[in-house]
């Protein structure tokens, strides 16, 4: 069964600064994976997403991420972080052949951002 | 084009009720998945419904069903309410052969359990 690990529930960075989230993934097959971003009482936003095109993906408002299949890891990165990044964070999975459809995601990071 | 719908946005029932959950899912999207998102917590996966049928299941006990309607729309049902019920339950829609390359999340509605 496939897993997915947010490594730190709170990550706290100041304005400008860079913003690393960190994830890693379990399974046996190729995953397809995601990062999504949910503001308070609101419901999730997908961010980016890995689907074996490329290793390094961008996504929406300025933030990428990378696949590394040597090390299980996509961590999410922003060059300079913006007050409204602040947000939960949850990095999910999909392995796909029988499980088509299903995601598995992580416990979330909540992200501070501070002036 | 309106994306996936859920309604109610909030609800408050007593243990023992029985609840109902609506998702209209994005014009286009034929396939309808339910998560459980508990306070602190990620989503968990409840259930995926495509062609009127329940495709694929999480650990879930019986008490949760749902259905699809011919318009893709979904319900979630949960009976015997316990105050470990309480979430925010997520819709999530996506064409059958896209699903898993993209979900598209609704806003969910917070199930309050008293």
């Amino acid at each position: 069964a496939q897993s997915v690990t947010q490594l730190g529930s709170h990550v706290s960075v100041s304005e400008g600064a860079l913003v690393l989230l960190r994830c890693n993934y379990s399974s046996s097959v190729p995953p397809y994976l995601f990062w999504y971003v949910q503001y308070p009482n609101q419901g999730l936003q997908l961010l980016l997403k890995y689907t074996s095109a490329a290793t390094l993906v961008k996504g929406i408002n300025g933030f990428e991420a990378e696949f590394k299949k040597s090390e299980t890891s996509f961590h999410l990165t922003k060059p300079s972080a913006h007050m409204s990044d602040a947000a939960e964070y949850f990095c999910a999975g999909n392995a796909g052949g029988t499980s088509y459809g299903k995601l598995t995601f992580g416990q979330g990071t909540i992200l501070t951002v501070h002036p | 084009d309106a994306g996936v719908t859920q309604s109610p946005t909030h609800l408050i029932k007593t243990r023992g009720q029985q609840v109902t959950l609506r998702c209209s899912p994005k014009s286009g999207h034929d396939t309808v998945s339910w998560y459980q998102q508990a306070l602190g917590q990620g989503p968990q996966f409840i259930f995926q419904y495509y062609e009127e049928e329940e495709r694929q299941r999480g650990n879930f006990p019986d008490r949760f069903s749902g259905h699809q309607f011919p318009n893709y729309s979904s319900e979630l049902n949960v009976n015997a309410l316990l105050l470990g019920d309480s979430a925010l339950y997520l819709c999530a829609s996506s064409p059958w052969d896209r699903g898993k390359y993209e979900q598209y999340f609704g806003p969910g509605t917070r199930l309050t359990v008293t």
